[in-house]
Parts: C-alpha cells; structure tokens; sequence
C-alpha cells in the first residue's frame, strides 16, 4: 500500500516569496492534515480535511496562509508571503477517520525561509 | 499554550536495558493519548495508544501506563535495541475535539 506522498522534500526561498506544497494522502483515507514542526517542538496542526471541507483552521495564520483539498484527494499548502519564521517541516498527514485513529504521516517538506 | 509537555528532550540508554519515556499533559478534557516514533528524514510513525477507561496499554516491547491524577503518562521500552534509536512524540484528544496536541518530542539513543 502507497504512504502518503509529499512534494518537494526540501524548499529554500527568500522571505516575501511564495512557496506551494503538494500532498497525495492515502487512498480512501477521508481525512487529511497539514502540520507544522518548527525545530525543537512537536507538530502543530494548521488544517483538517474531512473530503473536501474544512474541519479545523483555527491555527493557520490566514493573512498568508491557505489550503485546498480539491475532490477530496490531494491538497496543496501555499504560503505568500513566507516570513522567517516560516522556516518548519510540513507534515502531511492522513487517517481514515478522526485523529483518534491512527494517523499516517508523509515524510515532510522542510522549508528554509532566508 | 503547550498543553502536553515531555520535560525531557533527549535520553541514552544501554541496549538490552529499559528506557523509560515521561509525558503530562494539563488539558483534563484529553482521554485518548498516543505515542508516536520518528525517525530523522521521515513522518512520524504510529506506535501505541491508550484510552483513559485503561491505565495500562502494552504491544510486545512497548507498554504505555495512564496516571490520569496526575495526568501522566509514560512509556516503556523492554528490551530497548538499537532500532529504537529516534525522536518520541506523546499525543493527546479530547472529547468532541479530536485534534491532536503533541509534546516537543524526547529522543532516544540507545548505545550498543
């Protein structure tokens, strides 16, 4: 069985540039998640997918972020302007159902922000 | 607002020996709590989880205990090997709300 898949693996831009990450999560898994690992802390959640909608954008930082989960399979992350502080691994992650199932996780993107 | 916390970012440990692994979290509405491994240039893995019905949760190797006075949770590795070796994150959801608060991750190397 196919992981989830994460594009590119590694980004470097200047600040006030845009940048776009790809996920293609499982196949069949309903739920998709955009997470954010700064150095030294645990993933932060920035945005839940159920299919196609919005569950839980509470935490992504909408003056320069957004998200999309076009027909409920692969989704992009775009961020513009990037800030320094944007410099993080996003994580992609998808479970079948709720969080309270496992979730599987691709193996990131790591954007340096200059 | 950290509401998981794992105080102790890194431990070393002797293959064959037990490594223990310490998580609290402040959130008294959390009752599902997760453990996940993470090797470097990859996504975190699944590893174990526990209910707050149970004070106990074990997988071969790995037994995860609940102190939900406390609210602490632990995990332990029995024997610890080399494989091991990675960074740990403790995971907790609450009721109602299913979204995942994580630890900032202890890692763990076990020495041959």
């Amino acid at each position: 069985e196919a992981g989830v898949a994460q594009s590119p693996r590694y980004k470097i831009i200047e600040k006030r540039q845009s940048v776009a990450f790809w996920c293609n999560p499982i196949s069949g898994h309903a739920t998709l998640y955009w997470y954010q690992q700064i150095l030294g802390q645990g993933p932060k959640l920035l945005i839940q997918f159920q299919n196609n909608g919005v569950v839980d954008d509470s935490q992504l930082p909408k003056d320069r972020f957004s998200a999309e989960r076009l027909k409920g399979v692969d989704s992009t992350l775009k961020i513009q302007p990037a800030k320094l502080e944007d410099s993080a691994v996003y994580l992609c992650a998808s479970s079948a159902g709720t969080a309270r199932e496992k979730l599987f996780f691709g193996s990131g993107t790591q954007l340096s922000v200059l | 607002d950290q509401q998981v916390k794992q105080n102790s970012p890194s431990l070393s440990v002797q293959e064959g020996r037990i490594s223990i692994l310490n998580c609290d979290y402040t959130n008294s509405m959390f009752d599902y709590f997760l453990w996940y491994k993470k090797y470097p240039a990859e996504g975190p893995t699944f590893l174990i989880s526990i209910s707050s019905i149970k004070d106990k949760n074990e997988d071969g190797r790995f037994t995860v205990f609940l102190n939900k006075s406390a609210k602490h949770l632990s995990l332990h590795i029995v024997p610890s090997q080399p494989g091991d070796s990675a960074v740990y994150f403790c995971a907790a959801s609450g009721r109602g709300d299913y979204k995942l608060s994580f630890g900032a991750g202890t890692t763990v190397t076990v020495r041959a």
